[in-house]
């Protein structure tokens, strides 16, 4: 019963260029949130998802920030001209029902040089 | 701005000791509380929970103190071990909310 995937684990960027990150949620689940953890920090709500749409977007940077996650496949955050700000560690969590009992997975630290 | 807050940022304990992890939050429309431990390199993984018509819940060494009145809640983890050692966050979220509201964070060391 594998938990929630994360891949990368560990991505490297160069200012400009783009960035993909996937997640796989836990067999079952049909939730997907996205979270971003910036140094000596919590964890930032980013977005929600379902198969196929966009719940919650609330948390996501306006521009340059994009999320789906497929009927078929992993739910993919994709950071577009990639900033040193954007250098952190981005959590998928998934659920069952929402929002109770996320599952987080070991993340993807992402470093833009 | 911070929708929970959370103290100590960090705490050192002795083993064997008692440690307490402190959160408050404004908004009453929060009905649960989780706590996540997380380890250096690795995602929160769910410790234990409380809704607030409970004022306490114990799982284990691993309790849950919640005071609905004072908006506070905490985590008191008896009989500390090294092994405990790890960063806590308090979390809250509304019904049918779509997000977590984290807390900053508690670095604990559990000196042997």
């Amino acid at each position: 019963n594998a938990g929630v995937m994360q891949n990368p684990r560990h991505l490297v960027r160069r200012r400009g260029q783009e960035a993909r990150l996937r997640c796989s949620p836990m067999k079952g689940h049909s939730h997907v949130y996205w979270y971003r953890q910036l140094p000596e920090e919590g964890l930032k709500f980013m977005v929600y998802l379902q198969k196929e749409n966009i719940i919650d977007e609330s948390g996501m940077p306006k521009e340059r920030f994009s999320a789906e996650f497929p009927k078929e496949g992993p739910s993919i955050l994709r950071i577009q001209q990639v900033v040193r700000g954007d250098s952190a560690a981005y959590f998928c969590a998934s659920s069952p029902v929402r929002p109770d009992t996320q599952y987080f997975g070991p993340g993807t630290r992402l470093t833009v040089l | 701005q911070q929708q929970v807050k959370q103290s100590p940022q960090s705490l050192i304990v002795q083993k064997g000791g008692i440690s307490i992890i402190n959160c408050a939050y404004e908004n009453t429309a929060f009905d649960y509380f989780p706590w996540y431990q997380q380890f250096p390199g690795k995602g929160p993984a769910l410790l234990i929970a409380i809704r607030p018509d409970v004022s306490e819940k114990k799982e284990g060494r691993f309790t849950i103190s919640f005071n609905k009145s004072a908006k506070q809640f905490s985590l008191h983890i008896m009989d500390s071990q090294p092994g405990d050692s790890a960063t806590y966050f308090c979390a809250a979220s509304k019904p049918a909310g779509n997000q977590f509201y984290f807390g900053t964070g508690t670095s604990l060391t559990v000196i042997p």
